[in-house]
This record gives structure tokens, C-alpha cells and sequence, in this order.
């Protein structure tokens, strides 16, 4: 079983709509992460939460939410998907140590028409 | 404002033929830098992780090396394969803040048979 999953893998949504993305993983991190990827511009960092009572936002927070609802459980929400949303989003985890290894889930390919 | 830039963006070799992708960076101060593999479609993973007082480090076909002084790194790929196709994402970490992690956009290599 993998380490780090995610779901859906794939999502095609409207415009407007709440989209709910979730991660869990069994590697018992307490970090975990989440990322948006889009052509040329690489991975940039949406929140991260170091463990189930902290949440913190990253580079590019605003139109998503996060729940830490477990140590092993992560989600993302999209309150009113827009356009540009549309986008490959990984989770990651990682143990405490500063700098440490990432390891990333499979991906979710989100498309908001 | 911390920043990791790589080259080349993108690039087109023969299989069985030796390359090098660049990472300079200007993070400070400097904990450790990694060079993630991305699959296409898939999450990335690591294969190497530098510190400061490391100056080449090796993982099978892979080599990377981090000239602490000037800021650079580079990931040497020796007789490549069909299978080396894929992303090569620089990650520099940070002392200090929350998070720490400045990503690079990658370069993104193609191995022709």
C-alpha cells in the first residue's frame, strides 16, 4: 500500500462549486503539506500544518481552507472553485526534523471549467 | 527574498549520454539541499539531500555536487537511460521561520532513444 494517498486523482468541477481534496498517509509524520503545481511555475506551498492543532498558511493561501483532522489525515478545500484553480495539487509529509525528507502523494489533477 | 533558480528549463539528450542540471540559490541562511525526481504524472521523489559541509554526494547514476561558497549545486546524470526522463526539482532549506523550503521550477529532461 502506498505511503501517501490522496482523493480524488482526478476532479473535473464547475465554477462555484466547494471541492473537497483529501490526503492520509501511514508513514505517522506529523507534518504534512499541501502544493499546487502549474506549468513553469514549479511547486508552491498552499498550508502546511506541523501537527492536529497547527495549521499555517503558505505562499499562495487565499481560496482554500485546510483540516487536520487526525495525524494521519490532511484535506483541502476549494470553497468556490474558480478557473484558475485548475491545477495538480500533491500532498507531502514529513517527520520534525527541519529540512527533512518530503514524501509526496500521487497527485490530484483538479480541472474547474 | 530566498530564491532558487535552475537550469536549464528544459533539456533534450540521447540515451547513454552524460548530462548536468544547475541549481543556484540564494537562500540564506543554508541547511541542506535536495534534488527531487518527478515522474511525469506522478509525486516528486528525493535523491539526494547535501549539507553544508558535503561536496558530493552519489545515489547509483547521480551525482550531486554543492559549492557552498558560490551557492550552487549541480546533479550529474552519467550514462543515461530511457527511464531518467522526467523533472529534477532543487529544494533548498532554511534555518529559521516555520517552513524553510524555497523550491526551484525544475528542469524538466528528456532522454531520446
Amino acid at each position: 500500500d502506498a505511503d501517501v494517498t490522496q482523493t480524488p486523482r482526478n476532479r473535473i468541477t464547475k465554477t462555484g462549486k466547494r471541492i473537497m481534496l483529501e490526503c492520509s498517509q501511514t508513514k505517522g509524520h506529523d507534518r504534512m503539506y499541501w502544493y499546487r503545481q502549474d506549468p513553469g511555475l514549479g511547486l508552491r506551498l498552499i498550508y502546511y500544518s506541523f501537527d492536529v492543532k497547527d495549521i499555517n498558511k503558505g505562499e499562495i493561501s487565499d481560496g482554500y481552507s485546510v483540516s487536520r483532522q487526525a495525524q494521519a489525515k490532511f484535506s483541502l478545500s476549494l470553497e468556490s472553485a474558480i478557473p484558475n484553480q485548475t491545477a495538480l495539487y500533491f500532498c507531502a509529509t514529513s517527520d520534525h526534523q527541519r529540512g527533512a525528507e518530503q514524501f509526496f502523494g500521487p497527485g490530484t489533477r483538479l480541472t474547474v471549467l | 527574498k530566498n530564491q532558487v533558480e535552475q537550469s536549464p528549463q528544459s533539456l533534450i539528450i540521447l540515451e547513454g549520454k552524460n548530462c548536468t542540471l544547475q541549481c543556484n540559490y540564494t537562500v540564506s541562511p543554508f541547511s541542506n539541499l535536495r534534488w527531487y525526481k518527478q515522474d511525469t504524472g506522478r509525486g516528486p521523489v528525493s535523491l539526494t539531500i547535501m549539507t553544508f559541509s558535503e561536496n558530493t554526494k552519489s545515489n547509483g547514476r547521480y551525482t550531486a555536487t554543492l559549492d557552498a561558497d558560490t551557492k550552487q549545486s549541480s546533479l550529474h546524470i552519467t550514462a543515461s537511460q530511457l527511464s531518467d526522463s522526467a523533472s529534477y526539482i532543487c529544494v533548498v532549506s532554511a534555518g529559521g521561520g516555520a517552513d524553510g523550503l524555497t523550491f526551484g521550477k525544475g528542469t524538466h529532461l528528456i532522454i531520446q532513444p
